[in-house]
């Protein structure tokens, strides 16, 4: 079973843009399916932020984003709120040995 | 607003079972995916597996069939059983909706399950 890779940690100072790349393969996002994005807050739940590579949960700011291109897909946050710094997680599915639900390794976004 | 809320003990022995009950209120259980997730502390996320609201299931390959995930629906819960447990096993526990290709809209607070004798 694949898990999708994530950049350990990204930051950047308030107000700027940050993007987290999620990497997969030919079996998960490459084959075409839909890329999840989840946010967790120190000591929380996760959160679903993005869903289907480029939609929000209704109360979600539009300082967050998705995208997706090939066997990869990107969460953008603009205008950095010291309020975004938690962990983020992508996520799919992964058509192999059955199917399975994959989740990226995890990125910690750190406000400077 | 569906809420989901995690039940079962919070200490296991090695080479018993871990078992868990999800119930599911303020919402509907039919037409869903159930699924466990975990999380071992500091690390990321993993699913282990769904139910469906049919009774239909798929599991992570990575358990290596210990894990069992079954479901009431006349009582709005699901349930989770892991068997052969070692301190790997060690994670909070979330019930969430979602699985296969849906997304994970909806989470538990989690519950945290310590293997140890």
């Amino acid at each position: 079973q694949s898990v999708l890779t994530q950049p350990p940690s990204v930051s950047g100072a308030p107000g700027q843009r940050v993007t987290i790349s999620c990497t997969g393969s030919s079996s998960d996002i490459g084959a075409g399916f839909d890329v999840h994005w989840y946010q967790q807050l120190p000591g929380t739940a996760p959160k679903l932020l993005i869903y289907g590579n480029n939609n929000r949960p209704s109360g979600v700011p539009d300082r967050f984003s998705g995208s997706k291109s090939g066997t990869s897909a990107s969460l953008a946050i603009t205008g950095l709120q010291a309020e975004d710094e938690a962990d983020y997680y992508c996520q799919s599915y992964d058509s192999s040995l059955s199917g399975s639900n994959v989740f990226g390794t995890g990125t910690k976004v750190t406000v400077l | 607003q569906v809420q989901l809320q995690e039940s079962g003990p919070g200490l296991v022995k090695p080479s018993e079972t871990l078992s868990l009950t999800c119930t599911v209120s303020g919402g509907s259980f039919s037409n869903y995916y159930w699924s466990w997730i975990r999380q071992p502390p500091g690390k990321g996320l993993e699913w282990i597996g769904y139910v469906y609201y049919t009774g239909s299931s798929n599991y992570n390959p990575s358990l290596k069939s210990r894990a069992t995930i079954s479901m009431d629906m006349s009582k709005n819960q699901f349930f989770l059983k892991v068997n052969s447990v070692t301190a790997a096993d060690t994670a909070v526990y979330y019930c969430v909706r979602g699985g296969a290709v849906v997304h994970f809209d909806r989470w538990g607070q989690g519950a945290l399950v310590t293997v140890s004798s």
